[in-house]
């Protein structure tokens, strides 16, 4: 247990659906993030929210849409994703700057 | 949970023997640096960390090299069991309010028992 929930675990969407992936962190930390990884490129960061600002968007694809109604909040909502989309989505959460960043189990995410 | 499909470096060691994993990073500017253990199907989980102002640090079995000179980072494991087997990532930050960690491709530890 990390302190940092994800749902779900696994997920399987068409090109035309949309869903959310939801994170919840209970460690009271006021920064969350979005990462993917992917089969074939390291951790890239995509979306920092500090207390529930948006501060950082690392030129992700307007499918992709983050929300942070509260600092242990996150959702990343999906839309008319392509299977190159496919990877697994990684919440995070930490404590300010200088401090460690915490991680969920992620979310598999398969796009057909 | 790991990069799966990327042609990660891989340290093949036996059980009791010492790991010693290595990682260059990009950024002279970098303050702050963790060690992740990503085991398979789960999430990256922090193993220790190092600021610039130290060059050595140490934990529980793993112990953290850092050579601002060169610009290299190093993670050591004693007596390394076959748990520890997983990939460990590198990551690099500096201060910008949040962090903003940059992290490396990954190295695939295999422990033999």
């Amino acid at each position: 247990e990390t302190g940092v929930t994800q749902t779900p675990r696994h997920l399987v969407m068409g090109m035309t659906n949309k869903k959310s992936l939801k994170c919840e962190q209970h460690l009271g930390h006021n920064a969350m993030y979005w990462y993917k990884q992917s089969a074939k490129k390291p951790l890239e960061l995509m979306f920092v929210y500090n207390f529930k600002e948006q501060t950082e968007n690392n030129s992700v694809p307007s499918r992709f849409s983050p929300e942070c109604p509260n600092s242990s909040h996150l959702f990343l909502h999906l839309h008319t994703l392509q299977p190159e989309d496919s990877a697994l989505y990684l919440c995070a959460s930490s404590q300010g700057s200088g401090n460690t960043i915490y991680f969920g189990e992620g979310s598999w995410l398969t796009v057909v | 949970g790991e990069s799966v499909g990327l042609h990660l470096p891989t340290l093949s060691v036996q059980e009791g023997d010492n790991s010693i994993i290595n990682c260059a990073y990009s950024n002279s500017a970098s303050d702050y640096f963790i060690w992740y253990k990503q085991e398979s199907g789960k999430g990256p989980q922090f193993i220790i960390d190092i600021r610039s102002n130290m060059d050595k640090r140490q934990g529980q079995r793993v112990t953290v090299l850092l050579n601002k000179t060169v610009k290299h980072l190093s993670l050591q494991i004693a007596a390394t069991q076959p748990g520890d087997s997983a990939v460990y990532f590198c990551a690099e930050t500096f201060n910008t309010g949040f962090q903003k960690l940059v992290f490396g491709t990954g190295t695939r530890l295999l422990v033999s028992p």
